[in-house]
């Protein structure tokens, strides 16, 4: 059974930089696989942050523009998210997921999910 | 960017009923458009993946149809269970879009 787990500070300081990291077991990464994150404001809908593959081949959203590091350590078999110079807006529940493979050469859906953390930019 | 607009933003309906959402892309995505429940406190779940395959496990009772840029999501019978939030999302261009949610609750 594949599980994902966000884990991180839950209180990031305005201009400060949030870390994410995301523990995958029951599945190794470098089998191949693309994997995705996410974050959902308070009483918002969902916002793609950008995705990563096995490899480390990323493809992010414009925005938040040029704020966000994302990596894979196949050794580790994790997966890490830093998004630079917070704001406010930037508080949001963050989520990891897994891209299904059904469409080679395309990602596919996000068919496993991490069960969410919550990340607040407050002084 | 593909913008997914969703209605309507909540649906009231009571139990046994039929519900119907909608999900309108900004221009073609062929049916690579996935549907996710969200229950409050947990992470969405993938119900329909192109368009119209249900996904492991999900229920007959939901389905989903369309293709280019117009989906529909129908739950045929609504079970207590199945209030929730539910999202589209394409996967036909970078970047990735999610639709803003239609909430289903109980009238």
């Amino acid at each position: 059974q594949v599980q994902l787990q966000e884990s991180g500070p839950r209180l990031v300081k305005p201009s400060e930089t949030l870390s994410l990291t995301c523990g995958v077991s029951g599945y190794s990464i470098g089998r191949g696989s693309y994997w995705g994150w996410m974050r959902q404001p308070p009483g918002k809908g969902l916002e793609w942050i950008g995705t990563i593959s096995h490899s480390g081949t990323t493809y992010f959203n414009p925005s938040p523009t040029g704020r966000v590091i994302m990596s894979v350590d196949t050794s580790k078999n994790q997966l890490s998210l830093r998004l630079t110079s917070v704001t406010a807006a930037d508080t949001a529940v963050y989520y990891c997921a897994r891209h299904s493979n059904i469409t080679p050469g395309r990602v596919g859906p996000f068919d496993i999910w991490g069960q969410g953390t919550v990340v607040t930019v407050s002084s | 960017e593909i913008v997914l607009t969703q209605s309507p933003a909540t649906l009231s309906l009571s139990p046994g009923e039929r519900a119907t959402l909608s999900c309108r892309a900004s221009q073609s995505i062929s049916s690579y458009l996935a549907w996710y429940q969200q229950k409050p406190g947990q992470s969405p779940r993938l119900l329909i993946y192109d368009a119209s395959n249900r996904a492991t496990g999900v229920p007959a009772r939901f389905s989903g149809s369309g293709s280019g840029t117009d989906f529909t999501l129908t739950i045929s019978s609504l079970e207590p269970e199945d209030f929730a939030v539910y999202s589209c999302q394409q996967r036909s261009d970078w970047p990735l879009t999610f639709g803003g949610g239609t909430k289903v609750e109980i009238k």
